[in-house]
């Protein structure tokens, strides 16, 4: 079975422009969340996405946007970026959105933005 | 106070030893805990869940939850060059869209 699988791997923006980034989860999973880490930090929360619905929304501005489609899948949408959005963007799959359930990372989209 | 707080480290063992990292937590509420390993330039990847009071062993390593204590931990056993790596914890905090709160992370080098 493929795991979580991310698009693009690397990406590089100018400051202003607008990213999509692509979330596939583990077939079978439900629940999608996106997580922002910075170099050095443990990641942050961004958006969690169940049955298609927002489930959770973390500390970011309204720049940021996601989405999830009918076959599971997700986009997050980041406008006006920011030298500061330069991070690694995880995307984690799981199951279901109940508590002791585990959730697996794909392999991150690098964003550099310059 | 942080929600989730580990000791950054680095923390640096000899080769074979056993390798224990620790992480606390602030809320009492909280149901499920996390190890997730991140070598350089990676995604995190997971090796333990832990969720009752006790010890949990899978392989070479233990996850244990005190729950009173609010404290979880990890032991590598017999570590391995190939254990280097930044072990995060992450907790679902009670109450919330049962997203992970992670710790900023704990630095491990095991020494040949």
């Amino acid at each position: 079975d493929a795991g979580v699988t991310q698009s693009p791997t690397h990406l590089i923006k100018t400051r202003g422009q607008h990213v999509t980034l692509r979330c596939s989860p583990i077939s079978g999973h439900k629940s999608v969340s996106w997580y922002q880490q910075v170099l050095g930090q443990g990641p942050q929360f961004i958006f969690q996405y169940y049955e298609k619905e927002e489930r959770g929304r973390g500390n970011f501005p309204d720049r940021f946007s996601a989405r999830q489609f009918p076959n599971y899948s997700s986009e997050l949408n980041v406008n006006a970026l920011l030298l500061g959005d330069s991070a690694l963007y995880l995307c984690a799959s799981s199951s279901a959105h109940r508590d002791h359930t585990e959730a697996f990372f794909g392999q991150g989209t690098r964003l550099t933005v310059v | 106070q942080k929600e989730v707080e580990q000791n950054s480290g680095p923390l640096s063992v000899p080769e074979g030893a056993i390798a224990s990292l620790n992480c606390t937590y602030s809320d009492r509420g909280s149901q499920s805990f996390f190890w997730y390993r991140q070598y350089s330039g990676k995604s995190p990847e997971l090796i333990m869940s832990i969720y009752s009071n006790g010890d949990k062993e899978d392989g070479r390593f233990t996850a244990q939850l005190n729950k009173a204590s609010q404290y979880v931990s990890l032991l590598i056993r017999d570590s391995q060059p190939s254990d280097s790596a930044t072990y995060l914890c992450a907790v679902i905090v009670s109450g919330s869209a049962r997203q992970l709160t992670f710790g900023s992370g704990t630095q491990l080098t095991v020494l040949p």
